[in-house]
């Protein structure tokens, strides 16, 4: 079974509008942690929100924020007021143990 | 600067012909990591490595080793590339691992190696 599932290959988002990436997750241990990284056209990867499985509250960094939601297993992206530079593919990754693992990803393109 | 480098950026081998892709990273992090990432498939744990002399498997690893001599050090050899190994390969750090705390457990990344295997 996928340890993390990402179901969108591609979505498209107009400027200044916010969007929701999703993000299911499998794993039978208490504590895990969830990522999410960016990859431009460059090609970097570029870390942008975590949420560790104990955290109540969802984590937010500046107009990333994670819906984490522990029983549906689900830890979706929301980009708020997305703009030009948000369109890339977007990772979600957990941390089991000592080991990490990434979904197939989704591409984002946000359109003027 | 803070930063992971590896070497080299691209590279072009052929069948069997040994290599290693160099990484290092100056934070002083515990934690390293290679994965390997391809079309539809996302990224690929090879190997990692929690201190030096410590090192397991990931997802991937067959037909890979890796090695950490020391703390900023953690190069991925190919001892007989074959072409399904044809990749673009990351290497990764972070301060430390496991825990339920963000700081720290977020991962940095090198530019990335595009390796082509003929």
């Amino acid at each position: 079974a996928q340890k993390i599932t990402q179901t969108q290959p591609g979505m498209f988002v107009q400027e200044k509008e916010a969007v929701t990436l999703d993000c299911t997750y499998d794993t039978s241990d208490q504590s895990y942690g969830l990522f999410w990284y960016k990859q431009p056209s460059s090609g970097e990867m570029i870390f942008l929100i975590y949420q560790g499985s104990y955290d109540e509250q969802n984590a937010t960094e500046g107009r990333y924020s994670l819906n984490f939601q522990k029983a549906r297993k689900s830890a979706n992206l929301v980009i708020s007021a997305s703009q030009l530079g948000d369109s890339a593919m977007y990772f979600c990754a957990m941390r089991e143990g000592n080991q990490f693992y990434f979904g197939t990803g989704t591409s984002l393109t946000v359109i003027p | 600067e803070a930063q992971v480098t590896q070497n080299p950026r691209y590279l072009i081998t052929v069948t069997g012909k040994k290599l290693t892709v160099t990484c290092s990273q100056n934070m002083n992090h515990e934690y390293m990591s290679w994965y390997r990432q391809d079309p539809g498939l996302g990224l690929r744990q090879i190997y990692y490595s929690m201190n030096v002399e410590v090192t397991d498997k990931g997802d991937v690893p067959e037909g890979y080793k890796v090695s950490r001599k020391e703390k900023r050090n953690f190069p991925l050899i190919l001892e007989s590339p074959s072409p399904n190994q044809t990749s673009l390969y990351f290497c990764a750090s972070s301060l430390y691992y496991g825990g339920t705390s963000g700081s720290g457990n977020e991962q940095f990344f090198g530019p990335g190696t595009r390796l082509t295997v003929l």
